[in-house]
């Protein structure tokens, strides 16, 4: 069965300083996808980044950066300097390929940064 | 481009009553998806349309629930009667592709329920 570990509810940090959220995941399955969405205040999720179970190159995107290590089962996803703006609750997410584009979330992890 | 629609974006109801929430998907996505989000968690598939078909309501309760995607676009989904359980947040997504694990789900901003 699917599961997805967030095992961090709440983090705060302040402005500029670097924050890092994880992410554990549980699969049978030898192809899968995994993805981060932030869900802001406004309450829409908005997609962050995917990445299937055959790339395990890390990636970064500005101040993002994601780093999969299937090895311990890990999506951990990294802010650099954060912003006001990055407050939000994020959410990972798994998804097995195979004919159901079903998404598993975890719990989230809320993320509070302070001016 | 608009984005996945939904209304009402908030709904108060006292118990036992019925109440209906709506999605525009993206235009194009041909896969319309239902999530129930409680406090504190995360999404929670309850329906996935390909087209006019459900081909996923596994989690869908449905003695209380249904919905309904006419013409393979907007979509319904209704609670009759409502009970202080459900009170959450209803979100609707749409995405371009239907089996596949790999696709990305565009997600409204959500309908919160409260039921009283």
């Amino acid at each position: 069965a699917q599961k997805v570990t967030q095992a961090q509810t709440e983090i705060s940090v302040v402005e500029k300083e670097d924050v890092t959220l994880d992410c554990v995941y549980e699969t049978r399955d030898t192809t899968y996808y995994l993805f981060w969405y932030k869900q802001p205040p406004s309450g829409e999720l908005v997609f962050l980044i995917r990445r299937n179970s055959f790339d395990e190159q890390n990636e970064i995107s500005g101040r993002y950066s994601w780093n999969f290590q299937k090895s311990t089962s890990s999506f951990n996803f990294t802010i650099t300097a954060s912003q006001v703006v990055d407050s939000a609750v994020y959410f990972c997410a798994l998804s097995e390929a195979g004919g159901a584009n079903n998404l598993f979330f975890g719990t989230g992890t809320r993320l509070t940064v302070i001016p | 481009e608009a984005g996945v629609v939904q209304s009402p974006r908030y709904k108060i109801i006292e118990k036992k009553q019925p109440v209906a929430f709506w999605c525009n998907p993206i235009s194009g996505h041909n896969t319309l998806y239902w999530y129930l989000q409680n406090l504190g968690q995360g999404p929670e598939l309850l329906i996935r349309y390909e087209n006019e078909e459900a081909v996923d309501d596994s989690q869908l309760p449905k003695d209380r629930f249904s919905a309904e995607r006419l013409k393979g676009v907007d979509s319904t989904l209704k609670i009759q009667p409502a009970e202080l359980g459900d009170s959450a947040v209803y979100l609707c997504a749409s995405s371009q592709e239907g089996d596949s694990g790999a696709n990305v789900l565009t997600f409204g901003a959500g309908s919160r329920l409260t039921v009283l």
